[in-house]
């Protein structure tokens, strides 16, 4: 059974651009989460899809968006990209009930901006 | 609202030697929990999970944890640590269904020879 999938692996973009990140879920699992993981902050909460609708944000400003596609798979999108915006940003997949089972993690996207 | 500390960032350990990673979480109901593992460069990678029964959960690569709702904490243990158990791990807690996980600092182990 195929993991989670994310791309790319590696962004390098320039302040004030904007990037797409994209993850596949594993077949089946109807829920996908972001996390953004910084040295300094730790893993935080960016937010969650479940079919299609965004079930649950985090404390994140409106530059960070994301959307769910009807085959599970999502996409999130920083505008205007900050140099704090570097980050490793990974996504998790569910079944949906999180809590009972956890995440399955993808192996994440490492977004340096310059 | 829950949280999560993990209150040692970084541990060395011998290899062969036992392991016990702490992790303190805050919920005022049962929470669920959880210890991930992440290597560098990698994903996180789940251990092993609580939400309810034995409070003593057997997890993957020989990892055990205990809930122990007195204390507010699920610590991780290993008896024996391998150079391969070096990675960072991570504590999150659950609430109820339908809620993100919160994720502790993480705690780095490190393993001499």
């Amino acid at each position: 059974k195929a993991g989670v999938t994310q791309t790319p692996r590696y962004l390098i973009k320039t302040r004030g651009q904007q990037v797409t990140l994209s993850c596949s879920p594993i077949s089946g699992h109807r829920s996908v989460s972001w996390y953004q993981q910084t040295p300094g902050q730790g893993l935080q909460f960016l937010f969650e899809y479940f079919s299609e609708t965004q079930r649950n944000k985090g404390n994140f400003p409106g530059r960070f968006s994301g959307r769910q596609f009807s085959n599970s798979r999502s996409e999130m999108n920083v505008s205007t990209l900050e140099l704090g915006d570097s980050a490793l940003y990974l996504c998790a997949s569910s079944t949906g009930q999180t809590t009972n089972y956890g995440y399955t993690f993808g192996s994440g996207t490492r977004l340096t901006v310059v | 609202a829950q949280s999560v500390t993990q209150p040692d960032i970084h541990i060395t350990v011998s290899e062969g030697a036992s392991l016990e990673l702490r992790c303190n979480y805050s919920y005022g109901a049962t929470p669920y929990l959880f210890w991930y593992v992440q290597s560098p460069g990698q994903g996180l990678q789940l251990l092993l999970k609580y939400f309810s029964g034995d409070t003593l959960v057997q997890g993957i690569k020989g990892f055990e944890a205990e809930f122990k709702r007195s204390q507010s904490s699920f610590n991780l243990r290993k008896p024996s640590v391998h150079w391969s158990d070096a990675a960072e791990y991570f504590c999150a807690v659950g609430a109820q269904a339908g809620t993100a996980l919160i994720f502790g600092k993480g705690t780095t182990l490190s393993v001499s020879s």
